[in-house]
């Protein structure tokens, strides 16, 4: 049964570094999601991709955050010159095809934790 | 954009007592979904229901989309229920874009 699948589920970097987040989705599904959730807060959305596309990047910071989905291989969510903000738990969602039964029901991988010193 | 409350924020009880866990929302909704968070930070499923009732052994959830609502049941509580309950929806259409509620933390002591 294999679902969202993140690495690292952990991560530490100093400030300045890069930080790289893997998602796989759950086989089948074309639509990948990224949100954020900061310490005693909500989750936020940050972007929607499918494969080779943003579909849409309205939750992203404006600088030094980027994500893509390629043909091949899982999704990447890529945090450049991390500063101690950017300390938080990164969720990867994917759904069925948007008009597919219960498309637009979103599955949650179990985040990978960044945390910045 | 649409507003999405949850109440109560807190909740202490005893193992076996039932709970009702309250979403609000401002407008009208077209995907809805319960998760819990559990203390070790995994956002589990619990419901997509953007209309009606659904049950799964001892959780259950109503929405009542017309008066923009949803009701989280917990019957006879375990302490493995602890943890962050969020209501979450999606205004747009199926998007995958949704907006979640601060949450309500549960917890259920022995």
């Amino acid at each position: 049964n294999a679902g969202v699948m993140q690495n690292p589920r952990h991560l530490v970097r100093r400030r300045g570094q890069e930080a790289r987040l893997r998602c796989s989705p759950v086989k089948g599904h074309s639509h990948v999601y990224w949100y954020r959730q900061l310490p005693e807060e909500g989750l936020k959305f940050m972007v929607y991709l499918q494969k080779e596309n943003i579909i849409d990047e309205s939750g992203m910071p404006k600088e030094r955050f980027s994500a893509e989905f390629p043909k091949e291989g899982p999704s990447i969510l890529r945090i450049q010159q991390v500063v101690r903000g950017d300390s938080a738990a990164y969720f990867c969602a994917s759904s069925p095809p948007i008009g597919a039964p219960k498309g637009g029901e979103l599955f949650f991988g179990e985040g990978s934790r960044l945390t910045v010193l | 954009g649409i507003q999405v409350e949850q109440s109560p924020p807190d909740l202490i009880l005893q193992e076996g007592a039932n709970s009702t866990l309250r979403c609000n929302f401002s407008d009208s909704v077209n995907n809805l979904q319960w998760f819990h968070q559990n203390p070790w930070g995994q956002l589990i499923n619990l419901f997509y229901i953007p209309s009606g009732t659904k049950q799964n052994g001892r959780l259950s959830a109503t929405t009542v989309a017309t008066e923009r609502y949803s009701l989280l049941y917990i019957s006879s509580s375990q302490t493995t229920d602890s943890g962050v309950y969020f209501c979450a929806v999606d205004p747009s259409g199926n998007t995958g874009k949704l907006i979640f509620g601060q949450g309500t933390t549960l917890q259920v002591k022995p």
